[in-house]
């Protein structure tokens, strides 16, 4: 069974310009998670989903991030514009209703903002 | 304001010994802990869910709990040199069952085991 599928693996990208990162959550999950892990901060969570709709999007760090969920297995985060101190790695999880919220994560997106 | 806090280590523990990791957590109305490993580089994957005091065993490991003490630890029985990871303590407040809900991360402890 295929896990927490993101893409892309890496990005690097230039202050200023629009980033967007996908995730494919575990099929049968109905809930999907986004965080971000830096050294500094340690990981966090920026915005999470239930059945596709946003349900705490109180992480999320300014307006210039925004995450939607088009559909049961297909969720986005976009920056726009990112700056330097976005870098850091970008994880998905999920879950199912019934997993007692037990998390499975992605592999994750390392972003570099240069 | 959650905070769950955890020795940064580097914790370094003798091949077949017992690793002992702990975690702290602020907010008392946490009902659901978990403890993630993260190898250098990748995801952090999930290996050990408690949510009732006392101690749950999985194998090597042990998840001990108590809520009262505010209070989680991991024990690795039989160290091997593949263990050496972080490991991430991370809780929520919703009760096993509740659905689900984000949740709030130790920075973590790296483990290092020596052959």
């Amino acid at each position: 069974d295929a896990g927490v599928i993101q893409s892309p693996r890496h990005e690097v990208t230039e202050m200023g310009q629009e980033v967007t990162l996908r995730c494919k959550p575990i099929s049968g999950h109905d809930y999907l998670f986004w965080y971000r892990q830096t050294m500094m901060r340690g990981l966090e969570l920026l915005i999470y989903f239930n059945n596709n709709v946003p349900i705490d999007d109180s992480g999320m760090p300014e307006d210039r991030f925004s995450a939607k969920m088009p559909n049961a297995s297909f969720s986005t985060l976009k920056i726009q514009p990112s700056e330097p101190r976005d870098s850091a790695v970008y994880f998905c999880a999920s879950t199912a209703v019934s997993s007692y919220n037990e998390q499975f994560f992605g592999p994750g997106t390392r972003l570099t903002v240069l | 304001q959650k905070e769950v806090e955890q020795n940064s280590g580097p914790l370094s523990v003798p091949e077949g010994a017992i690793a002992s990791l702990n975690c702290t957590y602020s907010d008392r109305v946490s009902q659901s802990f978990f403890w993630y490993r993260q190898y250098s580089g990748k995801s952090p994957e999930l290996i050990m869910s408690i949510y009732s005091n006392g101690d749950k065993e999985d194998g090597r490991f042990t998840a001990q709990l108590n809520k009262a003490s505010q209070y989680v630890s991991l024990l690795i029985r039989d160290s091997q040199p593949s263990d050496s990871a972080t490991y991430l303590c991370a809780v929520n407040s919703l009760y096993s069952g509740g659905g689900a809900d984000g949740l709030t991360f130790g920075k973590g402890t790296h483990l290092i085991i020596q052959p």
